[in-house]
C-alpha cells in the first residue's frame, strides 16, 4: 500500500523559534494537505496544495508541494504558545484515497 | 454554524454493548468518512461514503456498520463493543471533484470498560 512518512515525530522548541516538518511518500501524490489538531478537537485544515512546486502561506505558516510530487514541507515562523498541537500531513496518490501521516507533535518549552 | 457535527462527544460503555455515533454535515458535501484515532494519535480511515454509497471499507471488524440515510448523515453503529474499540472516532466530509479537502468533526471519545 501507499506509504507516507512524516517527520519529526516530536519537536520541543523555544517560543519564537522557527519550525520545519515534512512528509515524504513512496509514490507520486496529486494533493498535499496540512492539518493541525488541538487537544480534544478534530483536525483543522491549515494549507492545501494542488500543484508541484506550489508554495502557499497562511499567516506564519508556509507549505510547499515538492517538485518531485513525493514530498511536502510545512514551516512555522516565530512560534507562539498556541502553535502547540499535532500537525498532520495528508496526501492523495493518483487514483487512490487520501492517506494521513502519523503526525508531528509540537511542544513549546516555557 | 457547525460544519461537521458528531454526537455524542463522550461515550462510556461496558464491553459487549451496542452503541451508535451520529454525524451530520451541513457543507453540502457528497462524501463522508469515519476515522479512528488511537492512543498514539494515528488517524486511520475506516469507511467512506459517496452519495450514500459505500466506496471505502478498510479492514474493519464487521461489528462496525456505517449507515448513511442521506448524503448529509453518516452514522456508525458498533456491535458487541470490545476494549480495543476505545479510541476517538472522527467523522469528516469532502466534495469529490472539488478541492477534496476533508473537514473533520470534533470527535467522539469512546471508552469501553
Amino acid at each position: 500500500g501507499q506509504q507516507l512518512n512524516q517527520s519529526p515525530q516530536s519537536m520541543f522548541i523555544q517560543e519564537g523559534e522557527d519550525v520545519s516538518m515534512n512528509c515524504t511518500s513512496s509514490s507520486i501524490f496529486n494533493t498535499w494537505l496540512w492539518y493541525k489538531q488541538d487537544p480534544g478537537e478534530g483536525p483543522v485544515l491549515l494549507i492545501a496544495l494542488y500543484k508541484a512546486g506550489e508554495l502557499t502561506s497562511n499567516g506564519r505558516l508556509t507549505a510547499q508541494f515538492g517538485i518531485t510530487r513525493k514530498d511536502s514541507f510545512l514551516n512555522i515562523s516565530a512560534s507562539i504558545p498556541s502553535d502547540v498541537g499535532i500537525y498532520f500531513c495528508a496526501g492523495r496518490p493518483e487514483d487512490d484515497k487520501i492517506i494521513f501521516g502519523k503526525g508531528t507533535r509540537l511542544h513549546i518549552l516555557p | 454554524d457547525t460544519a461537521v457535527s458528531q454526537t455524542p462527544k463522550y461515550l462510556v460503555t461496558q464491553m459487549g454493548n451496542d452503541k451508535s455515533i451520529k454525524c451530520e454535515q451541513n457543507l453540502g458535501h457528497d462524501t463522508m468518512y469515519w476515522y479512528k484515532q488511537d492512543s498514539k494519535k494515528f488517524l486511520k480511515i475506516m469507511f467512506s461514503y459517496n452519495n450514500k454509497e459505500l466506496i471505502i471499507n478498510e479492514t474493519v471488524p464487521n461489528r462496525f456498520s456505517p449507515k448513511s440515510p442521506d448524503k448529509a448523515h453518516l452514522n456508525l453503529h458498533i456491535n458487541s463493543l470490545e476494549l480495543g474499540d476505545s479510541a476517538v472516532y472522527f467523522c469528516a466530509s469532502s466534495q469529490v471533484g472539488g478541492s477534496e479537502t476533508q473537514y473533520f468533526g470534533p470527535g467522539t471519545r469512546l471508552l469501553v470498560l
